[in-house]
């Protein structure tokens, strides 16, 4: 198996918009997922199903995936989203991980 | 609400089988995808397996065929088994639950999860 590109970092400003791209030959054809994971923490899913989220994500996390790229975007970028972001994807029958982004919220 | 906890050695040597169990309180394990994902450190998460109570069960083809995942359904527990580990088995080993079928599975329940250190 392989491991789905995604840029190391990300550095945003507050209230600005923070794109994270997750590339691999694949990822169209599958439904993608984005996990939030804080320092010593577990990942938290915050977008499944290329664009829907779960109860309790903020509205400001919305995704898409077209293509070989999904993308997830926070609009209004707060401090309490400086996290590392992993996406999911799949690729005959395994999951494949992206490397990480580490967003930084500046 | 759902709620994972896995537990066991956070040592084992070289060469020998790293054993962990994932305890599952909440919910049934006869339902949904069971997985253990692991993360090395400072790097991205690796999928190891899963398994779904019908018996069927799907591994990562890296493992090379080293990877076990077996349900005990009478303590709502499923346990990871995996041999021959080297330094690189070293990581923080996730169990988490996975939601719908291979494809469009999404990982929506996690344990804290546990650091395995591999050394002699």
């Amino acid at each position: 198996s392989y491991a789905l590109a995604q840029p190391p970092s990300v550095s945003v400003s507050p209230g600005q918009t923070a794109t994270i791209t997750c590339s691999g030959p694949t990822v169209g054809d599958h439904y993608a997922s984005w996990y939030q994971q804080r320092p010593g923490q577990s990942p938290v899913v915050v977008i499944f199903h290329d664009t829907r989220r779960p109860s309790g994500i903020p509205e400001r996390f919305s995704g898409s995936n077209s293509g070989n790229t999904a993308t997830l975007t926070i609009t209004g970028t707060q401090a309490m989203d400086e996290a590392d972001y992993h996406c999911q994807a799949w690729d005959a029958n395994t999951v494949l991980f992206g490397g990480g982004t580490r967003l930084t919220v500046l | 609400q759902v709620q994972l906890q896995e537990s066991g050695p956070g040592l084992v040597k070289p060469a020998e089988t790293l054993s962990l169990t994932c305890n599952v309180s909440g919910g049934s394990i006869t339902s949904y995808y069971w997985n253990w994902i692991r993360q090395s450190p400072g790097k991205g998460l690796e999928w190891i397996g899963s398994f779904y109570y019908s018996g069927s069960s799907n591994y990562n083809p890296s493992l090379k065929s080293r990877a076990t995942i077996s349900p005990d359904t009478s303590k709502n527990q499923f346990s990871l088994e995996l041999t021959s580990v080297t330094a690189a088995d070293a990581a923080v080993y996730f169990c988490a639950r996975g939601l719908g079928p291979p494809g469009r599975t999404t990982f929506n329940f996690w344990g804290p999860g546990i650091l395995v250190t591999v050394s002699s």
